[in-house]
């Protein structure tokens, strides 16, 4: 069972960059969030989507988009990576029953 | 202040011990509440759910008061195994938004 794939493990970037780090589950869930993890900070919820086509912001938005054409896909992007962004991210495939299954997390380096 | 507060730890405590955590949520609306356990460079995962007339699970124990909004984990008979950061979550049960507490940290010496 894949469950959550979410890809790349490590990413390492420059200021200024665009990336996607990409998400996807195989569970038929329809909520899926993304999150970021610093140090003494725990997760942040950076977006959130409740079904195919439908997306929000959580509590750290700014500097990602998201978008949701499929129940299965959840990419997210950085629009112009800052090191602000340096952090581990994680996605995240949410059951009916309020059960989160994560991925694997993207370590992300901005320089 | 963040929605889900929880004490960071670490709690240091020798194999056997009985060890207790709390958090506290600020949404009175909060519907549903989980703790997650979190191994070093590694994914959350889910321990166990929260249920309002409290619930057990082999050596963890979970309680929620909402009247004082917070909740509880108990772990008896501490094992090595144990040693992880314990996640406290709550969600509003309409978007399934969670929002996740720092996590408390809890080393399982010999």
């Amino acid at each position: 069972n894949a469950g959550v794939t979410q890809t790349p493990k490590f990413q390492v970037l420059k200021t200024g960059q665009s990336m996607t780090l990409q998400c996807a589950q195989d569970m038929n869930h329809e909520y899926m969030s993304w999150y970021r993890q610093d140090p003494g900070m725990g997760l942040r919820l950076i977006h959130y989507s409740v079904g195919a086509g439908i997306t929000d912001q959580g509590e750290v938005p700014n500097g990602y988009n998201v978008s949701r054409s499929t129940t299965e896909d959840f990419p997210l992007r950085l629009l112009s990576a800052a090191p602000s962004q340096t952090s581990v991210y994680f996605c995240a495939s949410i059951s009916v029953g309020g059960e989160a299954f994560f991925g694997q997390g993207t370590r992300l380096t901005v320089v | 202040r963040k929605e889900v507060e929880q004490d960071p730890g670490p709690f240091n405590v020798p194999e056997g011990a009985t060890v207790a955590f709390n958090c506290t949520y600020s949404n009175s609306a909060s519907q549903s509440f989980f703790w997650y356990r979190q191994d070093c460079r590694k994914e959350p995962k889910l321990l166990m759910s929260v249920y309002s007339s409290g619930n057990e699970d082999g050596r963890f124990t979970a309680q929620l008061n909402r009247a004082s909004q917070y909740i509880s984990l108990l772990i008896r008979d501490s094992k090595l195994s144990d040693s992880a950061t314990y996640l406290c979550v709550a969600s509003m049960d309409s978007s399934y938004k969670l929002i996740f507490g720092s996590g408390t940290r809890l080393l399982v010496r010999p």
